[in-house]
């Protein structure tokens, strides 16, 4: 089975260049996460989507990150402008049910590596 | 979500048992404990999760205390590829996965 497939793999760009990381989920799953991962903050969740609804954003950095998912099988993280901190491994990670619970495991892409000169 | 405590590393023979042990004295009865690990370069991957029973599946078994304050992964036969960093995770109804420093595993040939 096909894992969560995350592009691009690797992401170089300037500061102040709009960013846009893509996600697309383990089909049958409808919950979906993205996650940041740093060596000095770990894996932090951005935001989390539940059948296609952002159900909880708080940990959104700030108004320069958005995130959508226009249907079951595709979402995109985007960064616009974007800044040198916000260098990262970004992760998308898929699960089945509502994602609350002990039950259903999250599965998680590859991630995308992104660096911001 | 309970705090949970592993060792920081550990060393395993390949074609031996790999034994990972973790701590988690304050978990509560609907927490499930999971074991995630994350091979450099690769995004976290799920190994295996269980409530109060033993489990275990084509990766590996998960061992639970009967007070369920401890467990133990167990890789039946590792080899080179299961050099990661392995996490235990105790998780109720929270959504958010906590990873902590977990335990660096080297298989060595």
């Amino acid at each position: 089975d096909a894992g969560v497939i995350q592009s691009p793999r690797h992401e170089v760009t300037e500061m102040g260049q709009e960013v846009t990381l893509r996600c697309k989920p383990i089909s049958g799953h409808n919950s979906l996460f993205w996650y940041r991962q740093t060596m000095m903050r770990g894996l932090e969740l951005l935001i989390y989507f539940n059948n296609n609804v952002p159900i909880d954003d708080s940990g959104m950095p700030e108004d320069r990150f958005s995130a959508k998912m226009p249907n079951a099988s595709f979402s995109t993280l985007k960064i616009q402008p974007s800044e040198p901190r916000d260098s990262a491994v970004y992760f998308c990670a898929s699960s089945r049910g509502t994602g609350t619970g002990g039950t259903q495991p999250q599965h998680f892409g590859d991630g995308t590596r992104l660096s911001i000169l | 979500d309970a705090k949970t405590t592993q060792p920081p590393s550990m060393d395993c023979a390949e074609g031996r048992a790999a034994n990972l042990p973790c701590n988690h004295s304050t978990i509560s009865g609907n927490e499930y404990v999971y074991w995630y690990r994350q091979i450099h370069s690769q995004g976290p991957q799920y190994i295996i999760h269980g409530l109060k029973n033993n489990e275990t599946n084509e990766m590996a078994s998960l061992i639970i205390t009967e007070d369920r304050k401890s467990s133990t992964l167990i890789l039946p036969h590792a080899t080179l590829r299961d050099t990661a960093v392995y996490y235990c995770i105790v998780r109720g109804g929270d959504y958010k996965l906590s990873f902590g420093a977990g335990t660096t595993v080297t298989v060595r040939a």
